[in-house]
């Protein structure tokens, strides 16, 4: 069973308009999330994490928002751009030991393929 | 600072056989992930190695094995190779767990 979903495989925006990403989750004990993106035949790259202890967090043109209560994680990209064009991974993490930073493992979702077309 | 490299890129094994895959994470970062990507399942998490020692593992059978060098390079093998083995093996460095993992082109393993 996902615990990450994304149930939006495809997107598709026009240039300069937002593109909105959506990730749910069903595991209340996942306190840290991540958004990676990934092009054809390269490794997934970092974007953007939030903490379960913030509401939204912003990085240039990229923003993520996240509703505890309704176990949903949004990334916003504003405005989109021909190169955003990839495939988007939500991420989530929950402390697997008692070591918070040491045990740790990522559940991921399926994916969220973006064009954005010129 | 160089990324993190994967060999062999691609590989073609037969149904029985075993395969290693070498990951080199980016200089400085001691932990490195492993993780399956085949388009029904997404990213399955194979195992995590720091320094030398695996600190988490996935829901893989023990055909699934990896290490990890005092230089932080890491192995996988898989040994008794299945169909369902098909699929992209990526490989993740990070300074700390699981925080801003970087990753490798990854190895596409074809079993035929």
């Amino acid at each position: 069973d996902q615990q990450v979903k994304q149930n939006s495989p495809s997107l598709s925006v026009q240039e300069g308009r937002i593109s909105i990403l959506n990730c749910d989750y069903t595991n209340s004990m996942f306190d840290y999330f991540l958004w990676y993106k990934k092009y054809p035949a390269e490794g997934p790259t970092f974007l953007i994490s939030i903490s379960s202890i913030k509401d939204k967090n912003e990085d240039g043109r990229f923003t993520v928002f996240l509703n505890k209560s309704a176990k949903h994680l949004s990334l916003h990209i504003v405005p989109s751009q021909p190169g955003d064009s990839a495939v988007y991974f939500c991420a989530a993490s929950e402390i697997t030991g008692r070591n918070a930073g040491n045990n740790r493992k990522l559940i991921w979702g399926l994916g969220t393929s973006l064009a954005v077309n010129p | 600072k160089a990324g993190v490299t994967q060999t062999p890129r691609y590989l073609i094994k037969t149904r029985g056989q075993q395969v290693t895959l070498s990951c080199s994470p980016i200089s400085g970062h001691r932990s490195v992930s492993w993780y399956q990507q085949t388009p029904g399942q997404g990213l399955q998490f194979l195992f995590e190695y720091f320094s030398e020692t695996q600190r988490n593992k996935g829901n893989f059978p023990g055909r699934f094995s990896g290490r990890q060098f005092s230089n932080s390079r890491s192995e996988m093998n898989v040994s008794t190779l299945e169909l369902g083995d098909s699929a992209l093996y990526l490989c993740a460095s990070s300074y700390q767990g699981v925080y801003e993992q970087y990753f490798g082109p990854g190895t596409r393993l074809t079993v035929t």
